[in-house]
């Protein structure tokens, strides 16, 4: 599997865009990024996926650059409640499953 | 709510110990997986079943065993308890179906087991 490179921590001012980086230069042409996040000690939740395209739902945008190298993740309005621990993840093919390596992730604070 | 539970919450025990930790996965998905968030280690993948077979394996101790049940839930057993055993149990499920519009995998809430 892939490795991804993510800055330890970042700070957001409530309402403002947080965009947070992702490195994975050595993703493989049918892996995809993942974005999960762990707020507090929950359980980690599943924001968003995508292979190539730029990926928006309700929670978040992904941006994939071109060389598919490195992505960021956008929460375009954050809120306190969105401060949690963020990870950026690549895996095999969607329909393929498979487990989830975890790295260190982002930890994201929300201050009012 | 993801719809996984686990249980139990909370368990305390001590060292050398026997422990059980259940899993129950969303309704309709087939695989489960579990995972140990210990302050040091992170989160790291344990074990994988799928539709009661096993899938895949990670760092999972010999001490510790999985399996899962015919009505797909899921149980991990740690015998042998140590001091470094104690962390964040996860329990995670998904659909793993071919042509399925999500596989993502749903987290339960966790089992933070303590052994003193």
């Amino acid at each position: 599997d892939a490795k991804t490179t993510q800055p330890p921590s970042m700070d957001c001012a409530e309402g403002r865009a947080a965009n947070l980086p992702c490195n994975h230069s050595t993703i493989s042409g049918n892996e995809y990024v993942y974005w999960y996040r762990q707020i507090h000690s929950q359980g980690p939740q599943y924001i968003i996926h995508g292979l190539k395209n730029n990926e928006t739902n309700e929670m978040a945008s992904l941006i994939i650059t071109e060389d598919r190298k490195s992505s960021t993740l956008i929460l375009p309005h954050a809120t306190l409640r969105d401060t949690a621990v963020y990870y950026c993840i690549v895996r095999g093919p969607y329909n393929q499953g498979g487990k989830l390596i975890f790295g260190q992730g982002t930890e994201l604070s929300v201050k009012p | 709510d993801s719809g996984v539970t686990q249980t139990p919450k909370h368990l305390i025990t001590a060292t050398g110990q026997r422990v059980t930790l259940r899993c129950s996965p969303r309704s309709g998905d087939l695989s489960v997986y579990w995972y140990q968030q210990s302050l040091d280690q992170g989160l790291q993948f344990l074990i994988q079943y799928y539709n009661g077979e096993e899938r895949a394996k990670g760092n999972i101790l010999e001490r510790f065993s999985a399996q899962q049940f015919p009505d797909l839930h899921s149980e991990l057993n740690l015998s042998s308890l140590e001091l470094g055993d104690s962390a964040l149990y996860f329990c995670a499920s998904s659909v793993e179906a071919s042509g399925a519009k999500h596989n993502e995998q749903f987290f339960g809430p966790g089992t933070r087991l303590t052994v003193l």
